[in-house]
């Protein structure tokens, strides 16, 4: 099973700051993985695939970068909206896909 | 728009069944693999179980394989997740999402329904 660890667990900033959330697999998984961002409330929506490609209607804010087994997810200047749980998600070993245990990203 | 609407979730005995209904529209159904994944509230993100647009081929989490049945019908544009044998552990928001891919097998969720929320306890 491949194992999934996000960093930090919770992130405190501001609005207008830059956030970088990480995501680190116990054993590669090429480029195939994903971040989503989940709101109190509401499920899932997905920002990234393949580890740095924009969903439909996500905002170029956010962007993805990393392969093989450390990967990263940039906010480049947070918005009120952007504070919300954020979890990573691979696909390299389907169909045993597996998420992280999600950063927390809130106001400082 | 695509709407996923999931339905079902109720309050059950362990070693109870339930079946769980997801009604899609806006795209496409015949097109797309869809999922379930569950959430323990509060808690992290858990792949569940995968049909294939044609309904030929299922996949399951080990958690929930041998109880679990994931089946569609293409002609109502609906989802039905079949439960079985459930166990507390299986407490859960449930949400039926969309693959990203038409005509494949991407495992990555590009649409989500709000969730429905199933129960077991005595």
């Amino acid at each position: 099973e491949i194992v999934l660890t996000q960093s930090p667990a919770t992130l405190s900033l501001s609005p207008g700051e830059r956030a970088t959330l990480s995501c680190r697999a116990s054993q590669s998984v090429g480029s195939y993985l994903a971040w989503y961002q989940q709101k109190p409330g509401q499920a899932p929506r997905l920002l990234i695939y393949d580890a740095s490609y924009r969903a439909t209607g996500i905002p170029a804010r956010f962007s993805g970068s990393g392969s093989g087994t450390d990967f990263t997810l940039t906010i480049s200047s947070l918005e009120p909206e952007d504070f919300a749980v954020y979890y990573c998600q691979q696909r390299s070993n389907w169909p045993r896909d597996t998420f992280g245990q999600g950063t927390k990203l809130e106001i400082k | 728009e695509v709407q996923l609407v999931e339905s079902g979730g109720v309050v059950v005995q362990p070693g109870g069944s339930l079946r769980l209904s997801c009604a899609a529209s806006g795209f496409t159904f015949d097109d797309y693999t869809m999922h379930w994944v569950r959430q323990v509230p509060g808690k992290g993100l858990e792949w569940v179980s995968l049909i294939t647009w044609d309904g030929r081929n299922t996949k399951y989490a080990d958690s929930v394989k041998g109880r679990f049945t994931l089946s569609r019908d293409n002609s109502k544009n609906s989802l039905y997740l079949q439960m079985n044998s459930l166990r507390i552990e299986d407490t859960a928001f449930y949400y039926c999402a969309k693959d990203l891919a038409r005509l494949e097998v991407a495992t990555y969720f590009d649409h989500w329904g709000q969730g429905t929320l199933v129960t077991v306890s005595s």
